[in-house]
């Protein structure tokens, strides 16, 4: 079941400069996408997330954009410091119609390692 | 800033023996979740709770597992008779609502012997 994928398994950037995870899907009945970020250890601290009613969502460095006729939802982060290394996981959810709050399906996860 | 609790952090348990995990959630989340990530895979979920029963589960979720609010501030997960493939991290995970992200815990780290 690969509702949710994260190709690349790891990204290296070096501080400054903008680091892009990628995700894509599979079930177009997605209406919610959301962020984690997840150090060894913790539990996945939520990022950011959008509806699939908007195209972009902002919050200071790190922005996601979601592309709907591709199934595709990126998220930028600029400028990248040491601090961001973690693994990324992007997460999906469908309200049913019986107006449940939906389960989160997540992706494998990409590591994010940002060079000083 | 308000956060969701797991406790114990670690668990060893033997085959067949029951195991209780527990969460407290953010106080005025009304939405709990659990979800267990077996080593090398990705975050899975397991149920859904709401209004003091489950809303949703998955095919995972079978006869062995159950959970519970048995007071207002915890929410448990029950397993009853552990197999060697419930070793697992377990995170419970809390929300307000309908469009509001789910906020995690730090997880219980459940290992069956």
């Amino acid at each position: 079941d690969q509702q949710v994928k994260q190709n690349s398994p790891s990204l290296s950037v070096q501080e400054g400069r903008i680091s892009i995870l990628n995700c894509d899907y599979t079930n177009s009945m997605f209406d919610y996408f959301l962020w984690y970020k997840k150090y060894p250890a913790e539990g996945p601290t939520f990022l950011i997330s959008i509806s699939s009613i908007k195209d972009k969502n902002e919050d200071g460095r790190f922005t996601v954009f979601l592309n709907k006729s591709a199934k595709h939802l990126s998220l930028h982060i600029v400028p990248s410091q040491p601090g961001d290394s973690a693994v990324y996981f992007c997460a999906a959810s469908a309200r049913d119609y019986g107006g449940s709050q939906g389960n989160l399906i997540f992706g494998k996860g990409t590591k994010l390692s940002v060079k000083p | 800033e308000p956060e969701v609790t797991q406790t114990p952090s670690h668990q060893v348990t033997q085959m067949g023996q029951e195991v209780i995990l527990r969460c407290v959630p953010i106080s005025n989340h009304l939405y709990f979740y659990w979800y267990r990530q077996i080593l090398g895979q990705k975050v899975e979920f397991l149920v859904s709770f709401y209004n003091n029963e489950i809303s949703e589960k998955s095919e995972i979720f079978d006869d062995q597992f159950s959970v519970e609010r048995p007071d207002g501030s915890n929410f448990t997960l029950k397993i009853r008779s552990t197999k060697l493939e419930d070793s697992a991290m377990y995170f419970c995970a809390s929300n307000e609502g309908e469009y509001q992200p789910q906020h995690f815990g730090d997880g219980t780290r459940l290992s069956i012997l």
